[in-house]
């Protein structure tokens, strides 16, 4: 079955830097890869996603960019600010009515300022 | 305000003592689930529920059970609850098909002493 790792575990950033958390994925089916940030006593939420069919994606500050040939997905966040302090994780599924997710095991992003 | 609702928030309980936990959702999706998070391991999918009397064993589901008889709640049982079953555990759900993310519930912070 399909497994996600995600690298690394923890990310130290300084306020303004760019941050970058990279996952990778076995199963060379799967064409759905959403990333959530998790806040501090709070659930995941959804804050990016992309399809196979696309090699990247960009919503502002975030960008998510995907390598099928390597099986790999990239999460870009340009000029971290406090607020993107959290728990990021991927997930990889192939995209049908009954799809789920597995999940990576989370990066903790640090903002320092 | 579209949301998914866990109860309670935080419970301790002694091993052995049947416990039961909660979630609602008011946006009438079809798929619902139940995860653990614990430190490392990320997310962990414990049963999941594709419409109402269809559920399915997620990842770890030894030493819980869940129903689905609305649409809307997808409570977890715990029979008898152990030590090991000390975690965060999150509901969330999503419409049917589609790329569409998941709603989370807030948590529950279950410990079993």
């Amino acid at each position: 079955g399909e497994n996600v790792e995600q690298h690394p575990s923890t990310l130290s950033v300084q306020e303004g830097d760019s941050a970058v958390i990279k996952c990778t994925y076995s199963d060379s089916a799967s064409n759905y890869f959403p990333w959530y940030k998790q806040e501090l006593g709070k659930g995941p939420q959804l804050i990016i996603d992309i399809r196979s069919n696309v090699g990247e994606k960009k919503d502002q500050r975030i960008a998510v960019t995907l390598n099928k040939t390597a099986k790999h997905f990239s999460l870009h966040i340009t000029e971290t600010q406090p607020e993107d302090s959290a728990v990021y994780f991927c997930a990889a599924s192939i995209l049908d009515s009954n799809y789920q997710l597995i999940w990576g095991a989370g990066t903790k992003l640090i903002i320092k300022p | 305000e579209a949301q998914v609702t866990q109860n309670p928030r935080y419970l301790i309980t002694v091993t052995g003592k049947k416990l039961t936990v909660t979630c609602s959702q008011n946006m009438n999706h079809e798929y619902m689930s139940w995860y653990r998070q614990d430190p490392g391991l990320g997310l962990r999918q414990i049963y999941y529920s594709m419409n109402v009397e269809v559920t399915d064993k997620g990842d770890v589901p030894e030493g819980y059970k869940v129903s689905r008889k609305e649409k809307r709640n997808f409570p977890l049982i715990l029979e008898s609850p152990s030590p090991n079953q000390t975690s965060l555990y999150f509901c969330a759900s999503r419409p049917a098909g589609g790329a569409r993310g998941y709603t989370f519930g807030s948590g529950t912070r279950l410990t079993v002493v």
